[in-house]
């Protein structure tokens, strides 16, 4: 069975850092790309970033271009999603999600990140 | 950037209406468009791929038409269990981009 399990959200303050995390569990995580998704409290979904196969590329929503780093560990089958100087626009939930031949086919369940002073 | 957008942004029906959302791309993205379902909560589950193609285990009274810049999302018969908001999503751009959403709401 397919998993993923975000970890790592939680309050912090404006230009604090966060990363967060995702496990994967029940497919062969280095097979795949990968994304970031996140949806602020009351609104819709904003896909955040994507990450290779390999972690040899990447890309990012401008919002957070520059603030932001996507990264894997293949070996330990996790996503992770370095925050730095973040604002109180980056409240959200964060969904780690599996990029299967251009379609989200699965997602986790979410974590939660509250940036306020 | 591709920008999609949906319409209406939310909707009134009855259990049993047929219902159409429709999506429109700012550029043309072929068949490379994505139907979610979302409801409160809860994390967003993919219905349709490929604009057309639906997803293992999805009802198939949910059905996806377009290509190039328009698509529709159709639910041919609505149940009780579809009331939710549901989003399309583009994949012709690595830069994956989403509508707005369309909230279905039980009239």
């Amino acid at each position: 069975e397919v998993q993923l399990v975000e970890s790592g959200g939680g309050l912090v303050q404006p230009g604090g850092s966060l990363r967060l995390s995702c496990a994967a569990s029940g497919f062969a995580f280095s097979t795949y790309w990968m994304s970031w998704v996140r949806q602020a409290p009351g609104k819709g979904l904003e896909w955040v970033a994507i990450i290779k196969q390999d972690g040899s590329e990447k890309y990012y929503v401008d919002s957070v271009k520059g603030r932001s780093t996507i990264s894997r560990d293949n070996a330990k089958n996790s996503l992770y999603l370095q925050m730095n100087s973040l604002r109180a626009e980056d409240t959200a939930v964060y969904y780690c999600a599996r990029d299967h031949s251009n379609r989200l086919d699965y997602w986790g369940q979410g974590t939660l990140v509250t940036v306020s002073s | 950037d591709i920008q999609m957008t949906q319409s209406p942004s939310s909707l009134s029906a009855s259990v049993g209406d047929r219902v159409t959302i429709t999506c429109r791309a700012s550029q043309s993205i072929s068949s490379y468009l994505n139907w979610y379902q979302q409801k409160p909560g809860k994390a967003p589950k993919l219905l349709i791929y490929a604009a057309s193609s639906l997803q293992s285990g999805v009802p198939s009274r949910f059905s996806g038409s377009g290509s190039g810049t328009d698509f529709t999302l159709t639910i041919s018969s609505l149940q009780p269990e579809d009331f939710a908001t549901y989003y399309c999503q583009q994949s012709a751009s690595t830069l994956r981009t989403f509508g707005q959403g369309t909230k279905v709401e039980i009239k």
